[in-house]
């Protein structure tokens, strides 16, 4: 089945600095969404791709969807603290489904 | 985006009983999906959820071990039946908002479950 490799695993980030972080498959999506997770909470749709090579910004994230549609990432610049928590991305498949990444765990040092 | 909630927000349910959790949505949807996530771990599809028919369970899910209704196009419930400690987990359902320009998931709270 489709399989999602995000990386890096967590990040321990000075407050102002930016993140990177992406994913990739060996499957092709039509579809690629980012998600954050706060403890005790569902995910929250942070962004959402649909069209290969499309660049989406919202505030300080920006995120693109990879030209052969196997691959994704999301950047945050000048983190904060509240951007603590845990990021997903997620692609869509058949009958609107969605495989997640294993998540990054990303830590906001002020 | 749709309101989701989800009843019991928490619950710690002794081993082989069975829990009942229902996923309401504030605007009629055509797609409602149920995902288990495990304790430190990702989002997993259960199934989806499908009105007025059987629920379409993905590999390594059953109809016996996790029921699911649809009444209708803004509520589903999904039953964890004879629980043991692997079935603690966040047990979220998520629904299709397409209103706007494209189709977007969005996710309910998630139900927190312990089993003893």
């Amino acid at each position: 089945g489709q399989q999602l490799n995000q990386s890096p695993q967590s990040m321990f980030i000075q407050e102002g600095e930016d993140v990177s972080m992406n994913c990739t498959s060996s499957s092709i999506f039509n579809t690629w969404l980012w998600y954050k997770q706060d403890p005790g909470e569902g995910p929250v749709l942070l962004i959402a791709l649909y069209k290969a090579g499309e660049l989406t910004s919202n505030g300080r994230l920006t995120a693109q969807f990879g030209i052969t549609r196997k691959d994704s990432f999301l950047n945050i610049s000048a983190s904060i603290p509240s951007d603590v928590g845990i990021y997903f991305c997620a692609g869509q498949y058949r009958g609107n489904k969605l495989v997640f990444g294993a998540g990054t765990i990303l830590r906001v040092k002020s | 985006s749709a309101v989701i909630s989800q009843k019991p927000s928490r619950d710690i349910c002794q081993r082989g009983t069975s829990l009942t959790i229902q996923c309401q949505v504030d605007s009629q949807v055509t797609m409602m999906f149920w995902y288990r996530q495990q304790p430190g771990q990702s989002l997993t599809l259960i199934a989806t959820a499908n009105q007025g028919s059987e629920a379409t369970y993905e590999s390594g899910f059953v109809i016996d071990k996790f029921p699911i209704s649809r009444p209708n196009l803004t509520f589903s419930t999904l039953t964890v039946s004879n629980m043991s400690p692997e079935d603690s987990s966040i047990y979220l359902c998520s629904v299709e908002d397409n209103r706007g320009a494209y189709n977007e998931q969005f996710f309910g709270p998630g139900t927190r479950l312990t089993v003893l």
